[in-house]
């Protein structure tokens, strides 16, 4: 069973305009959530986190909200460029290890 | 530093070969995990490593299965007998620390893509 769920296997957006990446979980233990971006041949690069105490964290043109009550979180990307293409995975932490989504592939089309 | 390597980066192999990963953890980093990755199911941990001791291995598929690290620059992963369900990339990762704040974040490596025919 899926305890982190990313249901958008793909998502396309157009440079400059936002792009909204869903992920959503089933254990209420979960406390610390991260989003991985992976490229081509390359191994998953971390790219931005929040603890269960906020819910919201910036960085840049990346930022992630989180809400508990939903048990769902999101990463917006503002304002989307093609490098941005690439593979996004959530993972979620309540113990010692990270329980990964399966990926959403998003397109920024130029 | 070069961060985690990984090799060999392709392996095609026949049913029943054994499969031997290897992975050079970031030096000074404590944990190295071991990842699987498949369309259906993401990035599924198959096991990890705290300062060279297996910690957790419950993610490892079957007894075909087995990890190493016999020392803090050094890890493998071995598939024996292989089979073609064993087909995926297989990512290693390392850390400073376990999971669930920041810092810990772990490093990746670019993954070996398995191919068992």
């Amino acid at each position: 069973d899926q305890q982190v769920k990313q249901n958008s296997p793909s998502l396309s957006v157009q440079e400059g305009r936002i792009s909204i990446l869903n992920c959503d979980y089933t254990n209420s233990m979960f406390d610390y959530f991260l989003w991985y971006k992976k490229y081509p041949a390359e191994g998953p690069t971390f790219l931005i986190s929040i603890s269960s105490i906020k819910d919201k964290n910036e960085d840049g043109r990346f930022t992630v909200f989180l809400n508990k009550s939903a048990k769902h979180l999101s990463l917006h990307i503002v304002p989307s460029q093609p490098g941005d293409s690439a593979v996004y995975f959530c993972a979620a932490s309540g113990t010692y290890k990270y329980i990964f989504g399966t990926g959403t592939r998003l397109k920024v089309l130029a | 530093d070069a961060g985690v390597i990984q090799s060999p980066r392709h392996e095609v192999t026949e049913m029943g070969q054994e499969v031997t990963l290897r992975c050079k953890p970031i030096s000074g980093h404590d944990y190295l995990f071991w990842y699987r990755q498949t369309m259906m199911r993401g990035l599924e941990l198959l096991i990890y490593f705290n300062n060279n001791v297996p910690i957790d291995d419950s993610g490892m598929p079957e007894d075909r299965f087995s990890a190493k690290m016999p020392n803090a620059s050094f890890s493998t992963l071995k598939i024996q007998p292989s089979e073609p369900r064993d087909s995926a990339v297989y990512f290693c990762a390392s850390s400073f620390g376990l999971a669930g704040v920041p810092g810990d974040e772990q490093f990746f490596g670019p993954g070996t893509r398995l191919t068992v025919l």
